[in-house]
């Protein structure tokens, strides 16, 4: 089974600061997929960014960076110079390998980010 | 424009009646998904289909019916049976992961909010 933990359940950072939201996982497939999501108010789920378990680079998009260390389980989401429109809940995923029936998403229960002006 | 359409986007149901939410992709994917989200507990997986006329229980099945007789369609029965039904819920698509191709990132609509009076 497949169980992704995240323990900050809210975050205030104040504008244009870095902010590294954590992520820890738990899994024994050898191969795996991580993934971070951006829920505004409004409901939307928006994809953020990537990482694959044999990725040898960290993934980045943008402003968004993902710090995988593999050996600790651990996927944390960097945001850098954070923005008022990053306030949101943020919420880590995983999947299983790349075979037929592991699409689904296990996800954690989000950390809130406040950005303060 | 390609995406997933989720319809109503609030629904109010009293005690004791079964509710359908719509759930409509153009994306011409594969897998298709039903999650619930509660406040501070992340998003749960209700039921999942990865083709045609076949679809899986996830985690919290109880209570809620699915079908998939369209591969772009894939309607939510949240049945009386359902103890605490007023949620958040998100439908969700993704490619098929034995293609190979892509990260098997989930394609989410903007949800449905349901409420029990």
């Amino acid at each position: 089974a497949q169980k992704i933990t995240q323990t900050q359940p809210g975050m205030f950072v104040q504008e244009k600061e870095a902010v590294t939201l954590d992520c820890t996982y738990d899994t024994s497939d050898p191969s795996y997929g991580l993934f971070w999501y951006k829920q505004p108010s409004s409901g939307e789920m928006i994809f953020l960014i990537y990482q694959g378990s044999y990725d040898q680079q960290n993934a980045t998009e943008g402003r968004y960076s993902l710090n995988f260390q593999k050996a600790r389980k651990s996927a944390n989401l960097v945001i850098s110079a954070s923005q008022l429109g990053d306030s949101a809940m943020y919420f880590c995923a995983m999947r299983g390998g790349y075979n037929f029936g592991n699409e689904k998403l296990t996800f954690g229960t989000g950390t809130r980010l406040t950005i303060i002006p | 424009d390609g995406g997933i359409t989720q319809s109503p986007k609030y629904l109010f149901r009293k005690e004791g009646q079964n509710v359908t939410l719509s759930c409509e992709q153009n994306l011409n994917h594969d897998a298709m998904y039903w999650y619930r989200q509660d406040p501070g507990q992340g998003l749960r997986l209700i039921y999942y289909s990865q083709i045609v006329n076949d679809f899986q229980k996830g985690d919290i099945a109880e209570g809620y019916s699915v079908s998939r007789e369209k591969k772009e369609s894939f309607p939510l029965t949240v049945t009386s049976a359902q103890k605490n039904p007023t949620a958040f819920y998100l439908c969700a698509s993704s490619i098929d992961l034995a293609s190979g191709s892509g990260t098997g990132e989930l394609f989410f609509g903007e949800g449905s909010r349901l409420t029990v009076l």
